[in-house]
């Protein structure tokens, strides 16, 4: 039973690079998330998606795009990177749009951008 | 402006004793609250939850308090074990007419003494 798997669990960007960063979950989950954590900031919200085909902005969306592709899969996409995206991100879904469900989070990304 | 605080970033506690954590909220909007443990180069894993109509909640050595009035929650490891150390994330959430968002503190790293 894998999760939430997300590729690729590290990865280092020049400055005006660009990537995709992809997640996986196999639970049927309704809804997925894209956090970030950066030191002594706990996890930030970057977007979010209720449901397949809906996507919306969280806490701290500037410089990033995501695609909801399937019910599966949420991806995450830095058109061109900067130093201050340099972070752990976490990808994590949770079975209901509404109610009082936790939400599962993979293993985490980090990215350097230089 | 955080609306979930925790407001000490690291405990130490001798192994049997018991450790609490502390959190504190600003949202009175928030209705569900969550404790998420982390071990280093991993995704967070929930631990615990309760809902605002609930004061307490128990599950084996762990219980969330609840105190709405204060607008205060806290995490009792009774007793604590070295496997414990870790950071813990408080997080909670609000009514939303989409996917429920988690806001989370800024952790607290437990150490667990042998």
């Amino acid at each position: 039973n894998a999760g939430v798997t997300q590729t690729p669990k590290f990865q280092v960007l020049k400055t005006g690079q660009s990537m995709t960063l992809q997640c996986a979950q196999d639970m049927n989950h309704n809804s997925m998330y894209w956090y970030r954590q950066d030191p002594g900031m706990g996890l930030r919200l970057i977007y979010y998606s209720a449901s397949e085909g809906t996507t919306d902005k969280g806490e701290v969306p500037n410089g990033y795009n995501v695609s909801r592709l399937n019910k599966r899969e949420f991806s995450l996409r830095l058109e061109s990177a900067a130093p201050s995206q340099t972070s752990v991100y976490f990808c994590a879904s949770s079975w209901a749009r509404t109610g009082n469900t936790e939400a599962f989070f993979g293993q985490g990304t980090r990215l350097t951008v230089v | 402006d955080q609306q979930v605080k925790q407001n000490s970033p690291s405990l130490s506690v001798q192994e049997g004793r018991i450790s609490i954590l502390n959190c504190d909220y600003t949202n009175s909007m928030f209705d569900y609250f969550l404790w998420y443990k982390k071990y280093p180069a991993e995704g967070p894993t929930f631990l615990i939850s309760i809902s605002s109509i609930k004061d307490k909640n128990e599950d084996g050595r762990f219980t969330v308090f609840l105190n709405k009035s204060a607008k205060h929650l806290s995490l009792h490891i009774v007793p604590s074990q070295p496997g414990d150390s870790a950071v813990y994330f408080c997080a909670a959430s609000a009514p939303s007419g989409s996917a429920r968002q988690l806001t989370f503190g800024s952790g607290t790293q437990l150490t667990v003494l042998p």
